[in-house]
């Protein structure tokens, strides 16, 4: 079975200042990892994924993801955030040796930047 | 990238009613796709897995009778809530997997569902 933390419900910054979301991961194959952001009352946003390859990953809108084997961990990262980044950013993991399997979400951090 | 609608976006009904909301890939053929459901300011839960031309698979807790799920073809799956309740009342959203596995999955907007 596969499983998501993301340990902080909340994370604010200061517009300017670079951020990190954390997120772990628990899969017992092959860990496909996906950032998605969710703005209110809308779906979700495709951010970045990782599959296989450099373990750091760059995605949309400045954001990227460094993929940590050893310590299972898949942190969102961006050099300077925007008052535009603040929204709801889920960390999301699939089993790669399983096929075409549903991803399995962590709860959920709400990012604040501040201005 | 892929594109995924629902449709309606929001609907309000009355307790005992049914709702269908449809979702559709638009740009690509999905001979599986996936419904989740979101509670405010919780994350997604998968419900059930749409599966084109054979019967939905239900996560464990989902009332297969109460949610009905139809994959009518490559680009639609629809959920319906029969006699909806007011705790059914939540935000519906649709993903479908394009093809390969290493695929990214593209979720559609979402549906918000107000039971009265």
């Amino acid at each position: 079975a596969q499983s998501v933390a993301q340990p902080e419900d909340q994370v604010n910054v200061a517009e300017g200042n670079p951020l990190t979301v954390k997120c772990t991961y628990s899969v017992s194959g092959n860990p496909y990892l996906f950032w998605y952001v969710q703005y209110p009352n809308r779906g979700l946003q495709f951010l970045l994924k990782y599959i296989t390859g450099d373990n750091l990953v760059k995605g949309s809108y400045g954001f990227e993801a460094e993929f940590n084997k050893s310590q299972t961990s898949f942190h969102l990262k961006k050099p300077s955030a925007l008052v535009s980044d603040s929204a709801l950013y889920f960390c999301a993991v699939r089993d790669g040796n399983s096929g075409n399997t549903p991803l399995v979400f962590g709860k959920g951090t709400r990012l604040s930047v501040i201005a | 990238g892929a594109v995924v609608s629902q449709h309606p976006s929001r609907v309000i009904c009355k307790s005992g009613t049914s709702v269908k909301i449809e979702c559709r890939s638009l740009d690509f053929q999905a001979t599986t796709m996936f419904w989740y459901r979101q509670f405010p300011k919780k994350s997604l839960m998968l419900m059930a897995t749409s599966n084109e031309g054979s019967k939905a698979t239900y996560e464990q807790g989902v009332e297969k009778d109460k949610f009905l799920i139809n994959h009518a073809s490559l680009t639609l799956s629809t959920l319906t809530v029969t006699s909806a309740h007011p705790e059914d009342s939540s935000f519906y959203i649709c993903s479908a997997p394009p093809g390969l596995s290493t695929d990214t999955q593209y979720f559609g907007p979402g549906t918000r569902l107000t039971v009265l």
